[in-house]
């Protein structure tokens, strides 16, 4: 079945931009979104936006002039780019199939925004 | 943004009790999109039901989703231990796609 893994720095200094990537498995298409969550330690579920194949993307209005989604289909991969970022950004962020709902998910990593 | 309000915020039980978790929209959530997810500590959210009331594959039939409009809910019939988690509701009818703040089912 599909699994989904995060890879990136864990560690971002303010002001830089974090950069992370997912790489899918087991069942890669053509036919699916993939989207970006996250989750501030001890806090909710923040949705920040996904991206089709063809490249087309949706950002959430409220992070949406820091982000940027790329996919690259030759290595089954998708990438996030969120930049200027401050303390209030530090989260796990999980990448996870689909535009609507979620399923599944990856593991999550932790990403420290920190001097 | 459609804001999703989840409520109770803790609901503690003891195995073998029913568990109600209701989720209530600011607006009406077109053709029930809502989803239901289960988060235990230190892991991915897991999604149990879509559209108010399919159950994801493989999620056990104690776990039943109803509601639409703007009340939703989520019914375990007879908890399990392994139910002991946070649940969070999030809709899909509109966009930005929105969470709910969760629900932590404990044990009592």
């Amino acid at each position: 079945q599909v699994q989904l893994q995060e890879s990136g720095p864990g560690l971002v200094k303010p002001s830089e931009t974090l950069s992370l990537t997912c790489s899918v498995s087991g069942g890669y298409n053509n036919d699916y979104y993939w989207s970006w969550i996250r989750q501030p330690p001890g806090k909710g579920l923040e949705w920040i936006g996904y991206i089709y194949y063809s490249g087309s993307t949706n950002y959430n209005p409220s992070l949406k002039s820091r982000v940027t989604m790329s996919v690259d289909t030759s290595k089954n991969q998708f990438s996030l780019k969120l930049s200027s970022v401050t303390v209030a950004d530090t989260a796990v962020y999980y990448c996870a199939r689909g535009a609507a709902r979620f399923d599944p998910w990856g593991q999550g990593t932790l990403v420290t925004v920190s001097s | 943004e459609i804001v999703l309000t989840q409520s109770p915020g803790t609901l503690s039980l003891s195995p073998g009790e029913r568990a109600t978790l209701s989720c209530r929209a600011s607006q009406s959530v077109s053709s029930s999109y809502l989803a239901w997810y289960q988060q235990k500590p230190g892991q991915a959210p897991r999604l149990l039901i879509y559209g108010a009331s399919s159950r994801a594959t493989g999620i056990p039939d104690r776990f039943s989703g109803s509601g639409s409009g703007t009340d939703f809910t989520l019914t375990i019939s007879r908890v399990e231990p392994e139910d002991f988690a946070v649940y969070y509701c999030q809709q899909y009818g509109s966009s930005p796609r929105t969470f709910g703040q969760g629900t932590k089912v404990e044990i009592k």
